[in-house]
């Protein structure tokens, strides 16, 4: 079974404070890691697709990391701020079906002003 | 450009009743994707399609068909529904190509009740 975990659930800040979450996923024959950002009402939009152990990406104040050995990525996001509230989501695919593209439940951020 | 589209965006069917999602992505993708979208539970692959004329069960396949019409098209119908189906639907795509690399675009989402 191929299964993606992300942790927290959800997660109030308040607006300034830096935050991360974590995504797990089986690392044998791991292909790819996505992260998406999920407003409400709209659909989920791509943040990062990393591929490589050790991989490091940036977007303005939003950046992750992969550790493919041990099956895991952070996502951090340094200063939060309203609008950053959403829920980010984590998907994975693996070499022995590298179309599956599994996700995780989300971790939901509400940042307070 | 239009990106990925779903019809309809709502729908209320009567448990029993069938009917088919229509998605179309205008990006030259081969991967198409449906997924539910429960609370809590993130989305879940109902079914997949790596390239025309192929088709893959995902996590949640019971009580779904698909057809994969051609390179644009990937249709998702529902032979006989259940209030256990009333979810939001989103059909992604990505490609071009092979490559693990590249990122899932999304329809709007098709809200469908059954009652």
């Amino acid at each position: 079974i191929l299964n993606v975990e992300q942790s927290p659930q959800s997660l109030h800040v308040q607006e300034g404070d830096s935050t991360n979450f974590t995504c797990s996923f089986p690392s044998s024959n791991f292909y790819a890691l996505h992260w998406y950002r999920w407003e409400t009402a709209k659909s989920p939009e791509a943040l990062f697709v990393m591929t490589l152990n050790g991989d490091e990406k940036k977007k303005g104040r939003i950046s992750a990391t992969l550790n493919t050995k041990e099956g895991y990525s952070y996502l951090y996001i340094k200063g939060s701020q309203p609008e950053d509230s959403a829920t980010y989501l984590c998907a994975s695919h693996w070499m022995d079906s590298s179309y599956k593209l599994i996700f995780g439940s989300g971790t939901r951020l509400l940042v307070r002003p | 450009n239009a990106g990925v589209t779903q019809t309809p965006k709502f729908q209320v069917l009567k448990t029993g009743q069938s009917m088919t999602l229509q998605c179309a992505q205008d990006m030259n993708h081969n991967s198409m994707y449906w997924y539910r979208q429960d609370p809590g539970m993130g989305l879940r692959l109902i079914y997949y399609s790596a390239s025309e004329g192929t088709t893959d069960k995902g996590e949640v396949p019971n009580g779904y068909n698909v057809s994969r019409l051609n390179k644009r098209e990937f249709s998702l119908r529902l032979e006989s529904a259940a209030p256990s189906q009333t979810s939001v639907y989103f059909c992604a795509s990505r490609g071009p190509g092979q490559t693990p690399n590249t990122e899932a675009f999304f329809g709007q989402g098709t809200r469908l009740t059954v009652v």
